[in-house]
């Protein structure tokens, strides 16, 4: 059974720096590609790109690009997002998810609970 | 980058009825890359359909997906109770994109 776990809920001050992870139990880590996505309190659905651990392939979205960092590391299975210079329009419910029985599809089947990022002075 | 539409914005129906969203693409994108997510609250995001009509382990035959080129449908054929949620169009694109969602209500 894959499952995929996140780092717990963050409260930060606007400029900090900040890494969550996302580690994976049950999967082929390095031959899947895993997710971010970003959900603002009561607003929609982003993806804000994929890394493909297997060789560090990363795909940003144009509105992340530059904003945001992914990463993985292969030996402890886990995928990481980090920010460098937090804004308060930061704040939302991070989701990592990979494509597992679903490979080559691009469709993501397996989910983490969620990090919760709070940016607030 | 693409922009999917989905269309209602919010569905109102009964138990037993049968709904259909919506999800029109910018530009014509392969088949093999249109998936639709069911989202409740408090929850992570559903996998219901991946390369336009497959479906994952465990999700209800009452769930199908249609379309190719810009247009695509979720279709549930007879809606249970459990199945008032907001539901995501996904295309890819050199990343994925995820359009603006549609909410089944309880009418």
């Amino acid at each position: 059974e894959v499952q995929l776990v996140q780092s717990g809920a963050e409260l930060k001050k606007p400029g900090e720096s900040l890494k969550i992870s996302c580690k994976a139990f049950g999967s082929r880590f390095t031959m899947n590609w895993i997710g971010w996505v970003r959900q603002v309190p009561g607003k929609g659905l982003e993806w804000i790109g994929i890394i493909y651990p297997g060789d560090s392939d990363t795909r940003y979205s144009p509105s992340f690009q530059g904003q945001v960092t992914m990463s993985a590391d292969k030996s402890i299975s886990t995928a990481y997002l980090q920010w460098s210079s937090l804004k308060a329009s930061d704040t939302a419910m991070y989701y990592c998810a990979t494509s597992y029985e679903t490979s080559g599809f691009y469709a993501f089947d397996f989910w983490g609970q969620g990090t919760m990022v709070t940016v607030s002075s | 980058e693409i922009v999917l539409t989905q269309s209602p914005g919010t569905l109102s129906l009964s138990p037993g009825e049968r709904a259909t969203l919506s999800c029109r693409a910018s530009q014509s994108l392969s088949s093999s890359y249109s998936a639709w997510y069911q989202q409740k609250p408090g929850q992570a995001p559903r996998l219901l359909i991946y390369a336009t009509s497959g479906k994952p382990t465990g999700i209800p035959d009452r769930f199908s997906g249609s379309g190719s080129g810009t247009e695509f449908t979720l279709t549930i054929s007879r809606l249970e109770p459990e199945d008032f949620a907001v539901y995501y169009c996904q295309q890819y694109d050199n990343s994925p994109v995820f359009g603006g969602g549609t909410k089944v209500e309880i009418k």
